[in-house]
């Protein structure tokens, strides 16, 4: 398996403008979950999903932020506007009903200038 | 992606040392814990679980101890090796469902 798959690895954008970002979990898996990653706050649980639906949105950080599963093999993570206290490293992961351990992909990098 | 923390705890130990990094948790109610290890550049990686049912574990060349009764982890790496350099996290499972909440990490370094 190729593990879980994000893109882009890096983005570079201006205050202001959209981002999204993309998750492939592991084929079979049926939780997926959005960290973010700083300096300041570490790894933060942004959402996460179950069978593609929402289960605890809690540490969205606000209304500019939004996350979908339309099916099992993708996930988007979107910022609009983007700040630039946005910035950091977005990981994805993901796993199956029944264990604890989260597979992560390798994150996206985000700098909003 | 990279590993970001360049205020983290930091264990600096020699090669072939044993290190030893400790973590305190939250939620008395979390029953499962998990030890990450995230190279730069790469997403945390599982290492090691253990369950509030238990007081120890042991896989190759890790052991991770759980103290419930002050909400404590250990994670003990034998004989230590330069590949072992990396962030180290403890993870807290909560009760009930699968939220996976992550302590501030320990940067470990590896003296040749």
């Amino acid at each position: 398996d190729a593990g879980v798959i994000q893109s882009p690895r890096h983005e570079v954008t201006e205050m202001g403008q959209e981002v999204t970002l993309r998750c492939k979990p592991i084929s079979g898996h049926d939780y997926l979950f959005w960290y973010r990653q700083t300096m300041m706050r570490g790894l933060e649980l942004l959402i996460y999903f179950n069978n593609n639906v929402p289960i605890d949105d809690s540490g969205m950080p606000e209304d500019r932020f939004s996350a979908k599963m339309p099916n099992a093999s993708f996930s988007t993570l979107k910022i609009q506007p983007s700040e630039p206290r946005d910035s950091a490293v977005y990981f994805c992961a993901s796993n199956s009903a029944g264990t604890g351990e989260l597979f992560f992909g390798e994150g996206s990098r985000l700098t909003v200038l | 992606g990279e590993s970001v923390g360049l205020h983290l705890p930091t264990l600096s130990v020699q090669e072939g040392d044993n290190s030893i990094i400790n973590c305190a948790y939250s939620n008395s109610a979390s029953d499962y814990f998990i030890w990450y290890k995230q190279e730069s550049g790469k997403g945390p990686q599982f290492i090691i679980d253990i369950r509030s049912n238990m007081d120890k574990r042991q896989g190759q060349r890790v052991t991770v101890l759980l103290n419930k009764t002050v909400k404590h982890l250990s994670l003990q790496i034998a004989a230590t090796q330069p590949g072992d350099s990396a962030v180290y996290f403890c993870a807290e499972i909560h009760t009930g469902g699968f939220k996976t909440i992550f302590g501030a990490g320990t940067r470990l370094f590896v003296k040749a």
